[in-house]
């Protein structure tokens, strides 16, 4: 168990539809990580928190997506108007500093139908 | 930008073959190197990792990498594969002073033969 929680484990939505995924990090890790992974690919990342302060910004992140980490604790991950290539698996990662070995959650797994 | 090449992407070894998965990494500056490890049905977790010093770095479950600068390169070795070593591997790269989001290659799924 690394400590970093994820939820919903899984979801199956219609195309369309919004979905909003969240992650708890480690207590007293002040950055957090979102990473999309699909098959056969390693994951690909696609935003940082710096506690409450979104520093980055993958170009996988269309208009579609937001993220959210309003008290510097747990995090939000919302996709609007969902579609098909929408379906992979998101992971959330945290880590305490920037020299900190970065611990990963047990990803939510999207299908979207 | 950065990026990471792993030379294989499907391995199949018999039990206590030898080990080797390459990794190259394209960054010219101080890079922190990683490991991860996903058994099947579970979640991403640190295999090894090199920040600094001895660029021979040993993990868990007998493995280890070694970092060659000179190379851009972070391979992985095991002595001796065992079948629970079954698993997908990733090869990570964060670039030091440039931001702090880490990449990670496509993965090497490595199947070993009971």
């Amino acid at each position: 168990d690394t400590g970093v929680s994820q939820d919903p484990r899984h979801k199956i939505t219609k195309r369309g539809q919004n979905v909003t995924f969240r992650c708890d990090p480690i207590s007293e890790h002040n950055r957090l990580y979102w990473y999309r992974q699909t098959l056969g690919q390693g994951p690909e990342f696609l935003t940082y928190f710096q506690n409450e302060a979104q520093l980055e910004k993958s170009r996988l992140l269309s208009d579609r997506f937001s993220a959210e980490r309003p008290k510097g604790s747990f995090s939000t991950l919302e996709i609007q108007r969902t579609e098909q290539g929408d379906s992979a698996m998101y992971l959330c990662a945290s880590r305490r500093g920037a020299e900190e070995t970065q611990y990963f959650g047990p990803g939510t797994r999207l299908l979207v139908l | 930008a950065q990026s990471v090449s792993q030379h294989n992407h499907h391995v199949i070894l018999s039990e206590a073959a030898s080990l080797e998965l390459g990794c190259n990494y394209s960054y010219g500056g101080t890079v922190n190197l990683f490991w991860y490890v996903q058994y099947p049905g579970q979640h991403l977790q640190l295999l090894l990792k090199y920040f600094s010093g001895d660029p021979l770095v040993k993990g868990i479950k007998g493995f280890e990498a070694e970092f060659i600068k000179s190379k851009f390169s972070f391979n992985l070795r095991k002595p001796s594969v065992q079948w629970s070593d079954t698993a997908e591997y990733f090869c990570a790269v964060n670039a030091i002073g440039r931001d702090d989001k880490i990449i990670f290659g496509k993965g090497t799924r490595l199947h070993i033969l009971p």
